[in-house]
C-alpha cells in the first residue's frame, strides 16, 4: 500500500520570503515522488519528482524539494516566495513495483502568498 | 494545455440525465486515467486504462458510472442516470515518460454540476 499525508491544508507566507509546503509517505520499498501544482479552474501541473540520486531535487518556477528517507518526507521549498505561486499543491507517491504506476495523491496544500 | 484535451470544459445537467465526459490524449502513452475531484473527498482515482484495456476500476463509485477507450486516442466517462453527488471536477490524465519514473500529465478537467 502507499499513501502520503500533507499535514496543512493552508500554508500563509509573504512575499519574498522562503516557503515549506510539507508531505510525508508511506511506500514498501523506495518511493518514487512527485509535487503538483493546480492553479484555479485548471488541472494539476507537473513541478518536479524524484527518483534517485542526490536528495535535493529542482523543479519548475523555482521550486525544490528534499527527500528525506529516514523521515520518510518530501516537502516542497522555495527560498523566495511569489504572489502568483499561490495556488493548490499535492505531493504523491508511487511504488517502483506498483503494476498500473498509479500515484497516490496527498490531499492538497493551499499556498497563500500575501504582498 | 495541448497534450490532453477534455470535453465539456463545463456541464450543468438535472438529476436522472445521461452525462458523458470526453478525453482526447496524444497518442502513443500506454496508461490513461480518470480522476474526479471534490472538495470534500480530494483526488479520486475512478478508472485507469492501459492499452485501451480498462486495468482497475476500483475506484468507479457505483454502477451508474462506465468508462471506454476504444482507441487510443480517445475515452469516455460516462454517468448514468447523473445524481447531485456526482457534482464535480473530472480529471483525464495520461502517462509520461519512463514507466513507473513517468509523471501525469492533466488535461484541464470538466466541471459537471448536477441539480
Amino acid at each position: 500500500a502507499q499513501s502520503v499525508a500533507q499535514p496543512e491544508d493552508q500554508v500563509n507566507v509573504a512575499e519574498g520570503n522562503p516557503l515549506t509546503v510539507k508531505c510525508t509517505y508511506s511506500v514498501s520499498g523506495n518511493p518514487y515522488l512527485f509535487w503538483y501544482v493546480q492553479y484555479p479552474n485548471r488541472g494539476l501541473q507537473f513541478l518536479l519528482k524524484y527518483i534517485t540520486g542526490d536528495n535535493l531535487v529542482k523543479g519548475s518556477y523555482g521550486f525544490e524539494a528534499e527527500f528525506n528517507k529516514s523521515q520518510t518526507s518530501f516537502h516542497l521549498k522555495k527560498p523566495s516566495a511569489l504572489v502568483s505561486d499561490s495556488a493548490l499543491y499535492f505531493c504523491a507517491v508511487r511504488a517502483p513495483n506498483n503494476a498500473g504506476n498509479m500515484l497516490t495523491f496527498g490531499g492538497g496544500t493551499r499556498l497563500m502568498v500575501k504582498p | 494545455d495541448a497534450g490532453v484535451i477534455q470535453s465539456p470544459r463545463h456541464e450543468v445537467t438535472e438529476m436522472g440525465q445521461e452525462v458523458t465526459l470526453r478525453c482526447k490524449p496524444i497518442s502513443g502513452h500506454d496508461y490513461l486515467f480518470w480522476y474526479r475531484q471534490t472538495m470534500m473527498r480530494g483526488l479520486e482515482l475512478l478508472i485507469y486504462f492501459n492499452n485501451n484495456v480498462p486495468i482497475d476500476d476500483s475506484g468507479m463509485p457505483e454502477d451508474r458510472f462506465s468508462a471506454k477507450m476504444p482507441n487510443a486516442s480517445f475515452s469516455t466517462l460516462k454517468i448514468q442516470p447523473s445524481e447531485p453527488r456526482d457534482s464535480a471536477v473530472y480529471f483525464c490524465a495520461i502517462l509520461v515518460g519512463a514507466g513507473s519514473t513517468g509523471e501525469l500529465f492533466f488535461g484541464e478537467g470538466s466541471r459537471l454540476t448536477v441539480l
